[in-house]
């Protein structure tokens, strides 16, 4: 079965720094792969995903992602944070077999003036 | 830009009570999802629904917990007797495609149901 890890409980950056949220995926096929953000009191955003190809994706809001199939990972990356991308952020991946995505636990992000 | 809808937003209810979350998924979707995320906790997934019956479901999802598309645009998820530990917040999901077609895959969510139980 697919899992998901997310090593960064929460992170906290000033505004204007770069950001990377770390995620790993343990699967054994190529993985369907996403990332979603939650502002509070909202719901699930996706902000880009990944299914096959050019293994840097380019999603909303100013953000990328790579797919390293070596390292099982999938991180999610940002040149200059906004105090607006404050909030909490979840990869999940799909599978090639079932409709469920399994999440990870999910990486709060906190931005300082 | 169409998205996925959920009423109520917040759902108080007492121990043993019936409850029944709604949403009305993207019109064009076929594919509908229940997730729950407990306070604090990551988001599992519960069931997903195709063409008027369970295509998955998570060992979460038991025999207290049921679906329904009573008419072309709800779908929803009751929960026969609650209980505390069902306190969660439970996000509807469509998509317009499954596995078999990556392209189309990903899942829209709902903005969620907080549901209480005391």
């Amino acid at each position: 079965a697919q899992s998901v890890t997310q090593p960064d409980i929460h992170i906290t950056v000033s505004e204007g720094a770069s950001l990377e949220l770390r995620c790993n995926y343990s699967y054994g096929a190529t993985p369907y792969l996403f990332w979603y953000v939650q502002s509070p009191g909202q719901g699930l955003q996706l902000l880009l995903k990944y299914f096959s190809g050019d293994t840097l994706v380019q999603g909303i809001k100013g953000f990328e992602a790579e797919f390293k199939r070596s390292q099982s990972s999938f991180n999610l990356r940002k040149p200059s944070v906004h105090w607006s991308d404050a909030a909490e952020y979840f990869c999940a991946v799909g599978n090639n077999y079932g409709q469920n995505f399994v999440f990870g636990p999910g990486t709060r992000l906190s931005v300082l003036p | 830009e169409p998205e996925v809808t959920q009423t109520p937003s917040h759902q108080v209810t007492q121990m043993g009570q019936e409850v029944i979350l709604r949403c009305v998924p993207i019109s064009n979707h076929l594919y509908f999802y229940w997730y729950r995320q407990i306070l604090g906790q990551k988001v599992e997934f519960l069931v997903s629904f195709y063409n008027n019956e369970i295509s998955e479901k998570s060992e979460i999802f038991d025999d207290q917990f049921s679906v329904e598309r009573p008419d072309g645009s709800n779908f929803t998820l009751k929960i026969r007797s609650t209980k505390l530990e069902d306190s969660a917040m439970y996000f509807c999901a469509s998509s317009v495609s499954s596995h078999w077609d990556r392209g189309n895959y990903e899942q829209y969510f709902g903005p969620g149901t907080r549901l209480t139980v005391t």
